[in-house]
């Protein structure tokens, strides 16, 4: 079974970008699918994107669009997520997730949290 | 895009009681559609998927059923530690939105 070991948190200033990772272990990294979700305070569950590392194919949600970048370095088993031109609303904790392509999440990181405060 | 709307939002039940959350798709996704726990602070979990298949470990007060558009997740005897609050899925495409969730707590 895949484990998935997320990088720590990140203070960020406003208009700057951020970069998140995501290191899988145990399990066959290009077989899956490796998804970033994330939550704001008090809210819900939000997916942004996802790459399936084998075929180098991300899709992103239209809200992110233009402003997420992932990717996925097979030779290190590792997921990034790259979110640029931050904003206060995009405080949040980032998670990763892995499943088999079109397929439930299971397992998940254990989150990131970053803050956008100048 | 697919819409995943879930009620209610919140809720508020006694230990022992029957608890139902229903999750609606705006267009059919046969039963690609999974449920997952997140309690206060922690990572989501799991619950079941493929609709109506039980995670493995997951106490069989949990059931799930559907098909379609319309879900329903049902925790047959509400626990104390059920405390949580509950999303649907769906993941039939590579966008794997979620329902806005329903906060389950005791009476």
């Amino acid at each position: 079974q895949v484990q998935l070991v997320q990088s720590g948190a990140e203070v960020k200033k406003p208009g700057s970008s951020v970069k998140v990772s995501c290191k899988a272990s145990g399990g066959t990294f290009s077989s899956y699918a490796i998804s970033w979700v994330r939550q704001a305070p008090g809210q819900g569950l939000e997916w942004m994107g996802r790459i399936i590392p084998i075929l180098g194919i991300a899709n992103y949600a239209q809200k992110f669009q233009g402003r997420v970048t992932i990717t996925a370095d097979k030779s290190t088993s590792t997921a990034y997520m790259e979110l640029s031109s931050l904003r206060s609303e995009d405080t949040a904790v980032y998670y990763c997730a892995a499943s088999l392509p079109n397929w439930w999440f299971d397992p998940w990181g254990q989150g990131t949290l970053v803050t956008v405060s100048s | 895009d697919i819409q995943m709307t879930q009620s209610p939002s919140s809720l508020s039940a006694s230990v022992g009681d029957r608890v139902t959350i229903t999750c609606r798709a705006s267009q059919g996704i046969s039963n690609y559609l999974a449920w997952y726990q997140q309690k206060p602070g922690k990572v989501p979990k799991l619950l079941i998927y493929a609709a109506s298949t039980l995670q493995s470990g997951v106490p069989s007060r949990f059931s799930g059923s559907g098909s379609g558009t319309d879900f329903t997740l049902t925790i047959s005897s509400l626990q104390p530690e059920d405390v949580a609050t509950y999303y649907c899925q769906k993941y039939n495409s590579a966008r794997g939105t979620f329902g806005q969730g329903t906060k389950v707590e005791i009476k």
